[in-house]
């Protein structure tokens, strides 16, 4: 069964960097892309951004470029999402998602449990 | 960006009473080169991921119960609970994936 089991809770301070790991299993990894969705406490969903899992591939929202950074590692089959520069209203739950085909415009299947990144002096 | 929004923010509905859910986007997410709207639905519960109930606007999940469906075209969409069930309680988002910034919707909660 497709799971995405990502890495822990977080507290970072003002400035710092976060880097949250995907761990993808029961699927071909490279076929399919991850998206990056955060969601800040009590608020909706916001989309980072698009990673192909095939060729590195990305594509980013507007609002986060120059301060994110999506890549894969095929050979563990992980995705990290590197968020820089992190400020205060950074504070939110940051989800993986698996693409449902390989291109960027597809919805997400499978979520995974999510990773509470806390920005906080 | 194309901006999602949803009515209403929230809704009380009976058990086995329908709750339709509408979503509109700024601009269509109807793609003319294949008919494809590119419209999901998601449910979430509190302390869950959101669930992939409905893509390409009225394709149902697999898995997902028959008394969740899609429809709408172009820039209107609806989310209906044929027949309201206890673990339905949750918020409800639409998305758009026409184009990047994918986006979704502000959340409709229904409760009991």
């Amino acid at each position: 069964q497709v799971q995405l089991v990502q890495s822990g809770a977080e507290v970072k301070k003002p400035g710092a960097s976060v880097k949250v790991s995907c761990k993808a299993s029961g699927y071909t990894f490279t076929n399919y892309g991850i998206n990056w969705v955060r969601q800040a406490p009590g608020q909706g969903l916001e989309w980072m951004g698009w990673v192909s899992a095939n060729n590195g591939n990305t594509n980013y929202a507007q609002k986060f470029q120059g301060r994110v950074t999506m890549t894969t590692d095929t050979s563990t089959t992980t995705v990290y999402m590197e968020l820089r520069s992190l400020r205060s209203d950074d504070t939110a739950v940051y989800y993986c998602a698996k693409g449902a085909d390989s291109g960027t415009w597809y919805y997400s299947d499978y979520w995974g449990q999510g990773a509470l990144v806390t920005v906080s002096s | 960006d194309i901006v999602m929004t949803q009515s209403p923010d929230s809704l009380s509905v009976s058990l086995g009473e329908r709750a339709t859910i509408n979503c509109k986007s700024s601009q269509s997410v109807l793609y003319s080169s294949n008919n494809k709207n590119y419209l999901a639905w998601y449910q979430q519960k509190p302390g869950q991921p959101p669930k992939l109930l409905i893509y390409w606007a009225s394709t149902r999940e697999s898995g997902v119960p028959d008394r969740f469906s899609g429809s709408g075209s172009g820039t209107d969409f609806t989310l209906t609970i044929s027949s309201l069930q206890a673990e339905d309680v949750a918020v409800y988002y639409c998305h758009q994936y026409y184009s990047t910034p994918f986006t979704f919707g502000p959340g409709t909660k229904v409760d009991i």
